[in-house]
């Protein structure tokens, strides 16, 4: 079945750091791949996706590229804020299997430090 | 614009006992979705509904049993709770056609089993 591996947490950051949350997938079909945020006591939030092999999802300074050789879709930002502290999840949705649901990562929680 | 709402914000109920939670998705959205999300975890799929029926659903025992409405609103109900069950249930509404670009979460339910 579909799967995604995310990189455990807590990743311990300062404030400006290089950013890089990794992520992996197994699907059997064509997967879209999604990015959500989670903030202390709230729901999930979209950060970004990408629909196809290639394409690079970005909003708010993150990025992550579709990479279907690799299986991957790494989560980078150039320099976070305290404000970025949350728990975030990684999450594939396979229209292959002819329904889209979203199979998510364990999650990985980012704290930012002043 | 309303996103999607979820009702009650937080529950504590008893072992054995019956429990309903409710979901109103955004305007424009067809498709809901049912998450488990235990502490430490990533969502786990429960169940989907369109068109008032369950479409599809996970690895989850029959204790778990849903409705959707003409209006698209949707109910979740547990039965026999355990403690195991604790969680925040969060609902995410979709269209439809455009499942592949991602849902709206709700901010969840946080039930607790004692």
């Amino acid at each position: 079945g579909d799967s995604v591996t995310q990189m455990e947490g807590p990743v311990t950051l300062s404030e400006e750091a290089f950013l890089t949350i990794n992520c992996t997938y197994t699907a059997t079909g064509y997967p879209s791949l999604f990015w959500y945020v989670q903030y202390p006591g709230e729901g999930l939030q979209l950060l970004l996706k990408a629909t196809k092999a290639d394409d690079k999802g970005s909003n708010k300074g993150f990025e992550a590229t579709y990479r279907k050789e690799t299986t991957s879709f790494h989560l980078e930002k150039g320099s976070v804020q305290v404000s970025d502290s949350a728990v975030y999840f990684c999450a594939l949705s396979d229209r292959g299997s002819g329904y889209s649901t979203l199979t998510f990562g364990k999650g990985t929680m980012l704290l930012v430090s002043p | 614009d309303a996103g999607v709402t979820q009702s009650p914000t937080h529950l504590i109920k008893t072992r054995g006992q019956q429990v309903t939670l409710r979901c109103s998705p955004k305007s424009g959205h067809d498709t809901v979705s049912w998450y488990q999300q235990a502490l430490g975890q990533g969502p786990q799929f429960i169940f989907q509904y369109y068109e008032e029926e369950e479409r599809q659903r996970g690895n989850f025992p029959d204790r778990f049993s849903g409705h959707q409405f003409p209006n698209y609103s949707s109910e979740l109900n547990v039965n026999a709770l355990l403690l195991g069950d604790s969680a925040l249930y969060l609902c995410a509404s979709t269209y439809t056609g455009t499942g592949l670009y991602g849902y709206t979460f709700g901010s969840g339910t946080r039930l607790t089993v004692v």
